[in-house]
C-alpha cells in the first residue's frame, strides 16, 4: 500500500496567481498521476508523471497551464499557472503500486481549490 | 481508449437491504482490470473491489461482490447489508494491465445515500 498526503488541503486563490501543489508519498513509487475533479463531477486525468522524464499530458491539459515537477520517487508538485475561476477544482495525487499479483492506485486526499 | 457508462446518477437504499451500481464499459484491451472505487464527503478515493478480465469467477470483499459480464462489457457492484457509511460517491473504472492505455478512466458516479 502506499499513504499519501498532499499540501496544502484548501485553498483559495485570486484570479491571475498560481498555485503549487506538493503530493508526498511514504514509498518510493515509479508512476504518480494528477487527476482534476470539478464540482459533482469525475476524476479527470491530467498527467501522468514519471521520475527523470517529462510528464505526459492528456488531451486539453498542457504544460504551460498545468507544470508538474518529480524530483524523485517519492514526490511531485502540480502547479496551476495564471488561475481563473474555472480551475476551481479537487486536485486529486495518486500512485500506482504493484505487488505479486495486481497493481493498484493509491489516491491522496485531494486540494480543494477556490480561484475567486 | 476506454469509456465507463455509469447511467444512475443517483441511488437510494435503506439501511440494511441490498443494492447494485451498474456499470458498462468499453475498452479495445484484452488484459485489463476493473475497480469499483467510492469516495465519501471526505474527498478521500478507497478501492472498493477489483476484478481481473480474465478470471470468470465475480470477486468478492466482505459485503461487496460484482456481476462481472466480459462479453457484454458490464460490471455492476452489489452492496448488501446497507451501512450508512456506504453513503458516498461510487465510481467504476477499468485499468489495461499494460500499453500507452494503461490509466485508469472513472465514470460519471453514482452517488449512494442510505436511509436510516
Amino acid at each position: 500500500s502506499a499513504v499519501i498526503s498532499q499540501k496544502p488541503s484548501r485553498d483559495i486563490c485570486q484570479r491571475g496567481t498560481s498555485l503549487t501543489i506538493q503530493c508526498q508519498v511514504d514509498s518510493q513509487v515509479t508512476m504518480m498521476f494528477w487527476y482534476r475533479q470539478q464540482p459533482g463531477q469525475s476524476l479527470t486525468l491530467i498527467a501522468t508523471a514519471n521520475q527523470g522524464s517529462e510528464a505526459t499530458y492528456e488531451s486539453g491539459f498542457v504544460i504551460d497551464k498545468f507544470p508538474i515537477s518529480r524530483p524523485n520517487l517519492t514526490f511531485s508538485t502540480l502547479t496551476v499557472s495564471n488561475m481563473s475561476p474555472e480551475d476551481s477544482s479537487i486536485y486529486l495525487c495518486s500512485v500506482e503500486v504493484w505487488d505479486s499479483k495486481y497493481n493498484e492506485q493509491f489516491f491522496g486526499p485531494g486540494t480543494r481549490l477556490t480561484v475567486l | 481508449a476506454q469509456t465507463v457508462t455509469q447511467s444512475q446518477p443517483e441511488m437510494s437504499v435503506q439501511e440494511a437491504e441490498t443494492v447494485t451500481l451498474s456499470c458498462t464499459y468499453d475498452t479495445s484491451e484484452s488484459d485489463y482490470y476493473l475497480f469499483w472505487y467510492k469516495q465519501p464527503p471526505s474527498r478521500q478515493m478507497i478501492l472498493v473491489i477489483r476484478q481481473e478480465a480474465y478470471k470468470q469467477q465475480n470477486a468478492t470483499e466482505n459485503r461487496f461482490s460484482v456481476n462481472f459480464q466480459k462479453a457484454a462489457k458490464s460490471f455492476s457492484l452489489k452492496i448488501s447489508d446497507s451501512q450508512l457509511g456506504d453513503a458516498a460517491m461510487y465510481f467504476c473504472a477499468p485499468l489495461p494491465i499494460t500499453g500507452a492505455n494503461s490509466k485508469l478512466t472513472f465514470g460519471k458516479g453514482i452517488t449512494l445515500s442510505v436511509r436510516p
